[in-house]
């Protein structure tokens, strides 16, 4: 069965420095995995989503992501962070060699602390 | 694109009521989702569907809850009986599959039992 972990429920960061998110996951084939956003009161953003291809995906806001197979993981990064990124984020996968459902992890709550 | 739309916004019932909650997804979106999301916590996945046939239902799902989406547009989700531990944000989404794929997510229904 495919699962998501987010080891850290919070992470802080001061306002200008590099932030990282970790996501890890577990499927038994290959992944499409996917970063969202829940500003407070507010609904889910999609930030950026790995299909195939470049490693490396780019998203919303300045936010990056990098898929590392060998590692199972799906790290968010930002190189210089805003008190505006401020929020929860969720890591999310779907196991595409057996089209099963998009399930989320449990979330981090991100503080950029000015 | 008008976005996926979830009707009622809120709900609050009496334990032992039934409730039903409607989304109305992105019109060629041919996969809905149902999650469940408590505060601070990540979406719980609950069911979804492709087209008009309902692909998976968690298993921790009692069988109090049914939904349904009889024409592959709109979808229901009706919990029978309620109780106060079913009090949540109910969030309803749509996607495409392959490339495009991504979630776009209702405002979701907030339900309290009382």
């Amino acid at each position: 069965a495919q699962s998501v972990a987010q080891p850290e429920d919070q992470v802080n960061v001061a306002e200008g420095n590099p932030l990282t998110v970790k996501c890890t996951y577990s499927v038994s084939g290959n992944p499409y995995l996917f970063w969202y956003v829940q500003y407070p009161n507010r609904g889910l953003q999609f930030l950026l989503k790995y299909i195939t291809g470049d490693n490396l995906v780019k998203g919303s806001y300045g936010f990056e992501a990098e898929f590392n197979k060998s590692q199972t993981s799906f790290h968010l990064k930002k190189p210089s962070a805003l008190v505006s990124d401020s929020a929860l984020y969720f890591c999310a996968v779907r196991d595409i060699s057996r089209d099963d459902k998009i399930i989320f992890g449990k979330g981090t709550r991100l503080h950029i602390l000015p | 694109d008008t976005g996926v739309s979830q009707d009622p916004r809120h709900k609050i019932t009496k334990r032992g009521q039934n409730v039903t909650f409607r989304c109305d997804p992105i019109s060629e979106h041919n996969r809905l989702y149902w999650y469940r999301q408590t505060l601070g916590q990540g979406p719980e996945f609950l069911t979804y569907f492709q087209n008009e046939a309902q692909l998976e239902k968690s298993r921790l799902l009692s069988d109090r809850f049914s939904a349904e989406r009889p024409k592959g547009s709109f979808s229901t989700l009706e919990i029978q009986r309620t109780e106060q531990g079913d009090s949540a944000m109910y969030l309803c989404a749509s996607s495409s599959q392959g490339a495009n794929e991504k979630l776009f997510f209702g405002s979701g229904t907030q339900l309290s039992v009382l």
